[in-house]
C-alpha cells in the first residue's frame, strides 16, 4: 500500500496571505495525484488532478506542483472560503487508492 | 450536469443490516467506476472500494474486504453499499464519487452529498 503523508497537520495563515501544503508518497505515483478541499459539513471537492491541473471552475490562486513522491499545493491569496481541510490522494496504484490524513487550514 | 445523489441518513442498531444508495445522473452511468469513501466522525477520508456498474466488477480496499458489499443496478443508474451486520464502529459519513479506470484520469469527481450512518443501541 502506498502511504500518503501530509504536512503540517494544521496550518495557520491570515486572509490574503499564501498557504503551502505538502504531500509525500511512500513510493512514486508519477503525476497521479489529486488535491481536494473539504469545507465544514460538505463533501470533498476536487481542486487539482494530475498533480498540477486545476479542475473546472477552480480559480487560478490554486496551484499544484510535484511528481514522483513530493507534491505541493499552494493557495496564493487566501479567501474566507479557503479555510477548510485539504487532502491529497494518489491514484497511480490503481485500484488501491490512498488519501493523506489531511491538513486543516485555519485563520491566523 | 454530472451529479451523484445519495440516500438519506440512517440510524440503526448493532447487528442490523443496511443498504445505502448512490444514483448517478448527467452522464453514462455504465462507463465510469463509482468509489465509496468512509469518513468517521472528526477523521479523514478512507477509500473503501470501487464498482463498475457496466458489469458490476468490484475492487475492495484490503481494510474493507469482507466487511461491506458493493453492488449496482445499471437499469436505474444506482450503486449500493451494504452491511449484513452493523457495528458501532461503522458510524460514519459515507460518500460515493465517480472515477475512471484510466489510471491517468482516476481522480474522484464529482462526489455525492454523503449518507450519515449512525449505529447505536
Amino acid at each position: 500500500e502506498i502511504v500518503m503523508t501530509q504536512s503540517p497537520a494544521t496550518l495557520s495563515v491570515s486572509p490574503g496571505e499564501r498557504a503551502t501544503f505538502s504531500c509525500r508518497a511512500s513510493q512514486s505515483v508519477n503525476s497521479n495525484l489529486a488535491w481536494y478541499r473539504q469545507k465544514p459539513g460538505q463533501p470533498p471537492s476536487l481542486l487539482i488532478y494530475g498533480a498540477s491541473t486545476r479542475a473546472t471552475g477552480i480559480p487560478a490562486r490554486f496551484s499544484g506542483s510535484g511528481s514522483g513522491t513530493e507534491f505541493t499545493l499552494t493557495i496564493s491569496s487566501l479567501q474566507s472560503e479557503d479555510f477548510a481541510v485539504y487532502y491529497c490522494q494518489q491514484y497511480g496504484n490503481w485500484p488501491l487508492y490512498t488519501f493523506g490524513q489531511g491538513t486543516k487550514l485555519e485563520i491566523k | 450536469e454530472v451529479q451523484l445523489e445519495q440516500s438519506g441518513a440512517e440510524v440503526k442498531k448493532p447487528g442490523e443490516s443496511l443498504k445505502i444508495s448512490c444514483k448517478g445522473s448527467g452522464y453514462t452511468f455504465t462507463r465510469y467506476w463509482i468509489a465509496w469513501v468512509r469518513q468517521m466522525p472528526g477523521k479523514g477520508l478512507e477509500w473503501m472500494g470501487i464498482i463498475y456498474p457496466g458489469d458490476s466488477q468490484t475492487r475492495y480496499s484490503p481494510s474493507f474486504q469482507g466487511q461491506v458489499i458493493m453492488s449496482a443496478d445499471k437499469s436505474i443508474s444506482t450503486a449500493y453499499l451494504q452491511w449484513s451486520s452493523l457495528k458501532a464502529s461503522d458510524t460514519a459519513m459515507y460518500y460515493c464519487a465517480r472515477t475512471s479506470a484510466d489510471i491517468g484520469a482516476a481522480w474522484f469527481d464529482p462526489w455525492g452529498q454523503g449518507t450519515l450512518v449512525t449505529v447505536s443501541s
